[in-house]
């Protein structure tokens, strides 16, 4: 029973470029949150998603990012026209009914603006 | 939102000893996870433990939701318990696991 996957586990991307971050759940799980962690700091919520529905996205900055969870394949957060603040490690968790059950992370993505 | 405050931000252990970790909230939870971060990034779930006492191996955690605190045991500590430790929340339904700042743990040989 695979865990959660992320990929890739590292991304480089240059000013400007479109970052895209892919998320497959635990078998079972329909339920999808997306963390973001800078340096020495712990984990920002982003957004919280199931299948095709976003339940909620207030931690999500307003422009430039986006997520989904289609109903066949993985979540992507997707973030246009990246900024060196956008360098970060992402988590993806998934969990099989709601945010009140265990949560279990995959490896992270670490991207890079350069 | 819920503040969740861990303690003591940084602790260094000598390989065998024994320690406790905080972690105080500010509201009621439905829901409330340790997590320990590896060196690697990797980050893995301890416990799940809104309420009550679990044991696993060397670790454990009692959580008194009443009095707003988690506490997490480690026993004769290792040199792979090094990493960072989170403690996460959950206020109410269907909302979002919130982190606390996390407690990193050095274990010397």
């Amino acid at each position: 029973n695979a865990g959660v996957m992320q990929n890739p586990r590292h991304l480089v991307r240059r000013r400007g470029q479109e970052a895209r971050l892919r998320c497959s759940p635990m078998k079972g799980h329909s339920h999808v949150y997306w963390y973001r962690q800078l340096p020495e700091e712990g984990l920002k919520f982003m957004v919280y998603l199931q299948k095709e529905n976003i339940i909620d996205e207030s931690g999500m900055p307003k422009e430039r990012f986006s997520a989904e969870f289609p109903k066949e394949g993985p979540s992507i957060l997707r973030i246009q026209q990246v900024v060196r603040g956008d360098s970060a490690a992402y988590f993806c968790a998934s969990s099989p009914r709601d945010s009140n059950e265990k949560l279990f992370f995959g490896s992270g993505t670490q991207l890079s603006v350069l | 939102g819920i503040q969740v405050e861990q303690s003591p931000p940084d602790l260094i252990l000598q390989e065998g000893a024994n320690s406790t970790l905080r972690c105080n909230f500010s509201d009621s939870v439905n829901n409330l996870q340790w997590f320990h971060q590896n060196p690697w990034g990797q980050l893995i779930n301890l416990f799940y433990i809104p309420s009550g006492t679990k044991q696993n191996g060397r670790l454990s955690a009692t959580t008194v939701a009443t009095e707003r605190y988690s506490l997490l045991y480690i026993s004769s500590s290792q040199t792979t318990d090094s990493g960072v430790y989170f403690c996460a929340v959950v206020p109410g339904a269907n909302s979002k696991l919130t982190f606390g700042k996390g407690i990193t743990l050095s274990v010397r040989p």
